[in-house]
């Protein structure tokens, strides 16, 4: 069973729907990555959380330690936020601070 | 300046050739990371480099060697690769790597023919 843990996989929308993704972890972590990859392409790091909210623009992200959730919202969805997004987690102690366990990715296609 | 650069963009050797991708940032981090994607799945940690010494190692084949010839600067060095080495190869930095943002590039495609 993979510690990091994404739903839907896949998620069609129409253009300008409110649009949620999910990630459950099992492990204690110090912080929670998502990660945008555009298809054929790089990956840009679109949050980091380690506690509460954040918000950037039209995307905003939430976690819940307790009960080892996040949440990744998009409000009124374009058809350029296709994209594969992922959630990534740091584990907490140890010695691999720097070491990312990755979820499968939810690939979102936007619809116009 | 918040990018990290990797070059080539693409590139197609042979099972005997020598080549080497490169990854490059300015803003200062102290680690830089190797990971390798297959299609349709997550990036998978390949190396990992802080403050210039290989920190990590997760059990690569030594026909990948990896490189941090000064803080800035990190090469993959390929030889001898197979063809299911074939896939996208990404380089990423951050600042020192505890709770740090990881900044990636755009990733080198390798195809071995």
């Amino acid at each position: 069973k993979n510690e990091v843990e994404q739903s839907p996989q896949n998620l069609t929308a129409q253009e300008g729907e409110f649009i949620t993704i999910n990630c459950s972890y099992s492990v204690g972590i110090s912080a929670l990555h998502w990660l945008q990859q555009h298809p054929g392409g790089g990956i840009v790091s679109l949050f980091m959380l380690s506690s509460g909210k954040k918000k950037h623009g039209r995307l905003i992200a939430t976690i819940n330690i307790q009960e080892k959730h996040s949440s990744l919202h998009i409000t009124a969805s374009h058809p350029r936020d296709s994209a594969v997004y992922i959630c990534a987690v740091r584990s907490r102690g140890g010695g691999s601070n720097y070491k990312l366990t990755f979820g499968k990715g939810t690939l979102l296609t936007v619809n116009p | 300046d918040t990018e990290v650069t990797q070059t080539p963009k693409h590139l197609v050797m042979g099972m005997t050739n020598k080549k080497s991708l490169k990854c490059e940032q300015h803003m200062g981090h102290r680690a830089m990371y190797w990971y390798k994607q297959k299609a349709k799945k997550p990036p998978e940690l390949m190396f990992v480099y802080s403050y210039e010494k290989l920190s990590i190692n997760e059990s690569v084949p030594s026909r990948f060697s990896p490189e941090c010839p000064n803080s800035s600067l990190l090469n993959l060095h390929l030889h001898a690769l197979q063809p299911e080495d074939s896939a996208l190869y990404l380089c990423a930095s951050s600042q020192d790597g505890a709770i740090d943002t990881q900044y990636f590039g755009p990733g080198t495609r390798l195809t071995v023919l």
